[in-house]
């Protein structure tokens, strides 16, 4: 069974504080993913991986920033987080397979930001 | 631009009626693929169903099928016999080869089964 974990299901934090999200998957995938995820608008790409220390900006990276130092983990952080950050956080890992490769989700961060 | 539109905000269906969920795409690739995922109330998106575009037949897993129209770009998600633990967002996502992996994911429909 694929796993992608996150390591916190809730999160309260201060404006102005440095928030790390992170993601871990134990399948050796090379592409991770991290979304925010916000009523009425879907799943919007923050930021994506497609190896160890590559990364790419997605629709929404203002704000945010990544580091991928390792193959099995995926940090989102938040420098400066603000009220207008507080959503949830997923993040998913592409399994590379017939017919199509396919990504998997972890269970979610929702970050409240006070 | 890759594009996906789920028209249905919310929809209820009573328990073991059967419901469809809408579902169109924009996209100028002829390598793609589509998917539908779920995500339970406070619980994790899990993948539902997918189809390949370059397949004519209509996937389908157990009560879940889709009807897969190429020319109109619509991928609708049919749910047959529903069940209570059937309701959950439902996002429908395109990804396309050559795009980085990206998905692209519809607004989603909220589907409530009523007992």
């Amino acid at each position: 069974d694929v796993k992608v974990t996150q390591s916190s299901r809730y999160l309260v934090k201060r404006t102005g504080e440095k928030v790390f999200l992170e993601c871990v998957q134990d399948m050796d995938h090379e592409n991770m993913f991290w979304y925010r995820q916000d009523p009425g608008l879907g799943l919007r790409l923050i930021y994506f991986s497609y190896d160890v220390k590559m990364k790419e900006k997605g629709d929404i990276p203002e704000g945010y920033s990544v580091s991928r130092e390792k193959k099995e983990r995926f940090s989102l952080i938040l420098e400066s987080a603000s009220t207008n950050q507080t959503s949830m956080y997923l993040c998913a890992s592409l399994i590379r397979s017939s017919p199509s490769d396919t990504q998997y989700f972890g269970p979610g961060t929702r970050l409240t930001v006070l | 631009a890759q594009t996906v539109t789920q028209s249905q905000p919310e929809m209820s269906v009573q328990e073991a009626e059967t419901v469809t969920l809408s579902c169109t795409y924009d996209t100028s690739e002829s390598n793609y693929y589509l998917f539908w995922y779920k995500q339970p109330p406070s619980r994790q998106m899990i993948l539902v169903i997918r189809q390949e575009a370059y397949k004519q037949q209509n996937a389908t897993e157990n009560r879940f099928s889709v009807n897969f129209q190429k020319a109109a770009k619509s991928f609708s998600l049919k749910i047959s016999d529903s069940q209570l633990g059937d309701t959950a967002m439902y996002f429908c996502a395109l990804f396309w080869q050559g795009g980085s992996e990206k998905l692209v994911f519809g607004k989603g429909t909220k589907l409530t089964v009523n007992p």
